[in-house]
């Protein structure tokens, strides 16, 4: 069974902390990808990486940032977290190579004090 | 700006009946469309797509329809069931091999009883 696992499902920090959110699949899929999940929004796309060390900004990278440092991990950070960063966070990842359906992880729900 | 509209928040639909669910897109070079279904406390999962080279795809009781001209798509769930209610994601990619997958706001289906 295929599997995209997030560290936490709930995390609450406060403003100006570092976070650190984790994700990792086993399906050894090339794409990795960070959402953000707001009402009346939807998904709206952060960063992505099409491979190890690759990254691409999506349309709202302002405020966090990336790492993949292995294929099978990819870390999405928030160097100083703020109020309008409470979300939640959605973890996906797909094989390439012509085939972009998306496998999602449980989410975090982050709050921000 | 979001290129995929999807401008029904909620839909209530009775068990047994059809659900229409619509979605719309404003990008042209959009040609790969999929749905994902989300329960809460869960991360989105793939439902069914189709690609501009079809106008309907059909999975069991999911059917989507694709009219390019209009830059409209919509999901037919028939009929509906309980376990039915969620939240459906309309996404797009501009082919079938992109990374990116541009997400509408949901559509929250409630199926009554």
């Amino acid at each position: 069974d295929v599997k995209v696992t997030q560290s936490s499902r709930y995390l609450v920090k406060r403003t100006g902390e570092k976070v650190f959110l984790e994700c990792v699949q086993d399906m050894d899929h090339e794409n990795m990808f960070w959402y953000r999940q707001d009402p009346g929004l939807g998904l709206r796309l952060i960063y992505f990486s099409y491979d190890v060390k690759m990254k691409e900004k999506g349309d709202i990278p302002e405020g966090y940032s990336v790492s993949r440092e292995k294929k099978e991990r990819f870390s999405l950070i928030l160097e100083s977290a703020s109020t309008n960063q409470t979300s939640m966070y959605l973890c996906a990842s797909s094989a390439g190579q012509g085939d972009n359906e998306q496998f999602f992880g449980p989410g975090t729900r982050l709050t921000v004090l | 700006d979001q290129q995929v509209k999807q401008n029904s928040p909620s839909l209530s639909v009775q068990e047994g009946r059809i659900s229409i669910l619509n979605c719309d897109y404003t990008n042209s070079m959009f040609d790969y469309f999929l749905w994902y279904k989300k329960y809460p406390a869960e991360g989105p999962t793939f439902l069914i797509s189709i690609s501009s080279i079809k106008d309907k795809n059909e999975d069991g009781r999911f059917t989507v329809f694709l009219n390019k001209s209009a830059k409209h798509l919509s999901l037919h769930i028939v009929p509906s069931q309980p376990g039915d209610s969620a939240v459906y994601f309309c996404a797009a990619s501009i082919s079938a091999g992109d990374y990116k997958l541009s997400f509408g706001a949901g559509t929250t289906v409630t199926v009554r009883a």
